[in-house]
């Protein structure tokens, strides 16, 4: 089975101060992992995927996430967060060897940057 | 380029009524995804279609749901006899799918279509 746990629903940090949006997943196989970020009124935006090689993935707007396979953990991280960056992320997985080729999301981390 | 687009962005209904949701996806995208976002959840999988072959119904909740994908294109959802627990975003998404073991399954998502019933 696979799976996606996003612990904190909420989270909020101040302009200019890193952010980290947690994201653990459970797959049976060697995991495919993505990042979306949903804002006000828009459908999901890609942000960045781990597939293979570097444990360490740079995305759009300045975001990257560290794959850590002994800790099954694919945390969202800027070492400097903006405003703008307020949204609603999605971490997201799918088995590399299952057979589905939907991806299985969490329930989602709302981010607030405060000014 | 043009992204995936969904009609109607808001769709109001009233119980028992029927509904068709439409998605066209990114021209040659093969893959194309319904999924629902209903309030305080994440992304709940409905259906995936993939070229000519069937279609993957194992998230659709119950028989009321049913999806197409005519030529390979644009798919349309359909709900019948609505209920208010249908109330959601429903968003489609399309990639492209590569060789097995090369798949990265990157998927672009269409603006959902906001579904409320009365």
């Amino acid at each position: 089975a696979q799976s996606v746990a996003q612990p904190e629903d909420q989270v909020n940090v101040a302009e200019g101060n890193p952010l980290t949006v947690k994201c653990t997943y459970s797959v049976s196989g060697n995991p495919y992992l993505f990042w979306y970020v949903q804002y006000p009124n828009r459908g999901l935006q890609f942000l960045l995927k781990y597939i293979t090689g570097d444990n360490l993935v740079k995305g759009s707007y300045g975001f990257e996430a560290e794959f850590n396979k002994s800790q099954t953990s694919f945390h969202l991280k800027k070492p400097s967060a903006l405003v703008s960056d307020s949204a609603l992320y999605f971490c997201a997985v799918r088995d590399k060897a299952g057979g589905a080729n939907n991806l299985f999301f969490g329930t989602g981390t709302r981010l607030t940057v405060i000014p | 380029g043009a992204g995936v687009s969904q009609s109607p962005s808001n769709k109001v209904t009233e119980k028992g009524k029927d509904v068709e949701l439409r998605c066209d996806p990114i021209s040659g995208h093969t893959a194309l995804y319904w999924y629902r976002q209903s309030l305080g959840q994440g992304l709940e999988f409905l259906i995936y279609f993939q070229g000519n072959s069937a279609p993957d119904k194992s998230g659709l909740p119950s028989d009321r749901f049913s999806a197409e994908r005519t030529g390979g294109s644009v798919s349309t959802l359909t709900i019948q006899r609505t209920q208010q627990e249908d109330s959601a975003v429903y968003l489609c998404a399309s990639s492209l799918v590569g060789t097995r073991g090369g798949q990265n399954n990157e998927q672009f998502f269409g603006p959902g279509t906001r579904l409320t019933v009365l």
